[in-house]
């Protein structure tokens, strides 16, 4: 089994539609857990943190559950600009400075498109 | 502002030439890294940096090598190319080790790599 696997895709969605993109993990002590954007050709970066409290910014909302293992991210009122890949990063081990690295796997993403 | 520099952003290698991929990044980060995304896959961790003088081990090491001699720069080695190597590269960098749910990775912008 991967370590993080995402939904398959693509999604294409008309403006201002809901779409969520589930992802599970398989390391149950995996401590952190993020979602990253990375737009055709172009670097990931950071979309947001995913706390076990669930958080909100703006349109986009993640939330975990620990006891199934998987995270989601849900974007509501799409935009044409949310058009990317969104890639779910979890954190497998926490280990000290200088010894073993937190080490972070990366899904495969989901490719989103929003049309007009 | 320039964050992480990757260089070059484009090159190809016949079988069994070597190269060097060089990053740079000007935020003082401890942690530096090297992954490659291939179609289908998602980045996946070469190499990386817990500080300046140190290098360790990822997940798909083989083939490559790597040095951190400065701390701004992470340089990354293919000392006899071959095709399986096509890939993207990305170098990446954080403050600390991202085992932290606070912590985020800054990406270059790629290297596209060809072997023939």
């Amino acid at each position: 089994r991967k370590e993080v696997e995402q939904d398959p895709g693509p999604f294409n969605v008309p403006e201002g539609a809901t779409v969520a993109f589930n992802c599970t993990y398989s390391n149950s002590a995996s401590q952190s857990f993020f979602w990253y954007r990375q737009d055709c050709r172009k670097e990931p970066k950071l979309l947001m943190s995913v706390y076990s409290s669930g958080n909100e910014d703006g349109r986009f909302t993640a939330q975990l559950n620990r006891a199934s293992q998987y995270i989601s991210l849900l974007i509501r009122d799409s935009k044409l600009s949310d058009s990317a890949t969104y890639l779910c990063v979890v954190n497998m081990y926490g280990g000290a400075r200088g010894s073993t690295l937190g080490r972070l796997y990366f899904g495969r993403g989901t490719q989103l498109t929003v049309w007009p | 502002n320039a964050g992480v520099t990757q260089t070059p952003k484009f090159r190809v290698l016949k079988t069994g030439q070597s190269m060097t991929l060089l990053c740079a990044q000007d935020m003082n980060h401890e942690y530096m890294y090297w992954y490659r995304q291939d179609p289908g896959m998602g980045l996946r961790l070469i190499h990386y940096s817990v500080g300046e003088g140190t290098t360790a081990k990822g997940e798909v090491p083989d083939g490559y090598n790597v040095s951190r001699l400065k701390k701004q720069n992470f340089l990354l080695g293919l000392e006899s190319a071959a095709p399986s190597q096509t890939s993207v590269y990305f170098c990446a960098s954080s403050i600390d080790r991202p085992s932290t749910q606070s912590e985020k990775l800054f990406f270059g912008s790629g290297t596209q790599l060809s072997v023939l």
